[in-house]
């Protein structure tokens, strides 16, 4: 069974710093992987995707992540938090129809 | 502009008063998912149609229905709230098949039950 996990649960990180949220999955096959950000009271918004190929993919607002298939790993990084980027991460796996989210990073910036 | 819109935004409803939440699409995808998110949780997969065949997730309670009459909108019933069903509803569309993956959300009809 399908599975993702995110490790840590809430992270602070200064403006200006540099950011890393992890992210562990378990499938079955080549998986297709997702991160996606919600601001409080709204849907989720699609950062960035890794289906295939480049294992570095780039995202919007900044944001890039690495699959690395040896660890199971898609880490989510930015190379300078702004304080617009406060808001809950979601890690996800999966295709149409069956994807499984992570339990969420709740991100904190501090000025 | 807005591509999957959730209406209303905020819904409040008795306790076993039957409701209903909509949702509409302007992308044409073959796929639309309810998901319920719980505070500080996941959103966890209720269902999804896939064209018209609608596919259940196992531990989905019989106390949530749904409804495509056509392929832009979808509803989302509940026919006798409890307490536990307050939470943010998630309302997604994929376009479907092997070259789909990506869900498109909207921005979510947050339930409180009185």
């Amino acid at each position: 069974a399908q599975s993702v996990t995110q490790p840590d649960i809430h992270i602070t990180v200064s403006e200006g710093a540099s950011l890393e949220l992890r992210c562990n999955y378990s499938y079955g096959a080549t998986p297709y992987l997702f991160w996606y950000v919600q601001s409080p009271g709204q849907g989720l918004q699609l950062l960035l995707k890794y289906f295939s190929g480049d294992t570095l993919v780039q995202g919007i607002k900044g944001f890039e992540a690495e699959f690395k298939r040896s660890q199971s790993s898609f880490n989510l990084r930015k190379p300078s938090v702004h304080w617009s980027d406060a808001a809950e991460y979601f890690c996800a796996v999966g295709a149409s129809g069956d994807m499984r989210f992570g339990a969420g990073t709740r991100l904190t910036v501090k000025p | 502009d807005a591509m999957v819109i959730q209406n209303p935004r905020y819904q409040v409803t008795q306790f076993g008063k039957p409701v209903t939440l909509s949702c509409s699409q302007t992308l044409n995808h073959n796929v639309m998912y309810w998901y319920q998110q719980k505070s500080s949780q996941a959103p966890k997969l209720l269902f999804h149609y896939y064209d018209k065949d609608f596919n259940n997730e196992a531990d989905t309670p019989d106390n949530f229905q749904s409804r495509r009459p056509n392929t832009s909108f979808c509803f989302l019933d509940i026919r006798s709230p409890g307490l536990g069903d307050a939470a943010m509803y998630l309302c997604a569309t994929s376009r479907g098949g092997l070259s789909g993956g990506i869900q498109y959300f909207g921005a979510g009809t947050r339930l409180s039950v009185l």
